[in-house]
């Protein structure tokens, strides 16, 4: 039982690169959402989604596009890094809203230089 | 605008003793509360979460009380074991079609044998 699979587990951008971090949940989850996590801050959301075709934007959505063509699916990508960027990425996935239980991936730790 | 504290960023605790975790919020609109626990290099795992029209919830070791008009919540692990130091996380939600969460700083707890 997979659940939620972020990759790559680590990543050294040089600032101006684009990148993906791929997300897949296996779950059939409506609710697919990234976090990212910087010291001090805890998690904030940067796009979220309700399902294929479906996305919308998050507190932080600045530098970054997501797309859903699939329910399993849910890649983050970067346009330009930059190192602001610098951050652990977090994927989850949830069956409902409110209070269910979101699953997480084990994170990307993404550093811009 | 930091709408989820959790003001204290670190408590130690003996094992066997009750550990109490707090997280204010100032979103009168949050309906949904979540504790999530993290372990280093992995993603956040869900613990236990309340309705805003509930006071309290029980499952286990595990108590989350809800003061709404302080609009404070706390999380009571009793006993504490050694396997409970981690970085807990104070998370809310406003069920708009989707979860989307606001999570609080965090506060790494560390049980002492």
């Amino acid at each position: 039982n997979a659940g939620v699979t972020q990759t790559p587990k680590f990543q050294v951008l040089k600032t101006g690169q684009s990148m993906t971090l791929q997300c897949a949940q296996d779950m059939n989850h409506e609710y697919m959402s990234w976090y990212r996590q910087d010291p001090g801050m805890g998690l904030r959301l940067i796009h979220y989604s309700v399902g294929a075709g479906i996305t919308d934007q998050g507190e932080v959505p600045n530098g970054y596009n997501v797309s859903r063509s699939t329910t399993e699916d849910f890649p983050l990508r970067l346009l330009s890094a930059a190192p602001s960027q610098t951050s652990v990425y977090f994927c989850a996935s949830s069956g409902g809203g409110g209070g269910t239980e979101a699953f997480f991936g084990q994170g990307t730790r993404l550093t811009v230089v | 605008d930091q709408q989820v504290k959790q003001n204290s960023p670190s408590l130690s605790v003996q094992e066997g003793r009750i550990s109490i975790l707090n997280c204010d919020y100032t979103n009168s609109m949050f309906d949904y509360f979540l504790w999530y626990k993290k372990y280093p290099a992995e993603g956040p795992t869900f613990l236990i979460s309340i309705s805003s029209i509930k006071d309290k919830n029980e499952d286990g070791r595990f108590t989350v009380f809800l003061n709404k008009s302080a609009k404070h919540l706390s999380l009571h692990i009793v006993p504490s074991q050694p396997g409970d130091s981690a970085v807990y996380f104070c998370a809310a939600s406003v069920f708009q079609g989707a979860q989307k969460l606001v999570f609080g700083q965090g506060t790494r707890l560390t049980i002492n044998p």
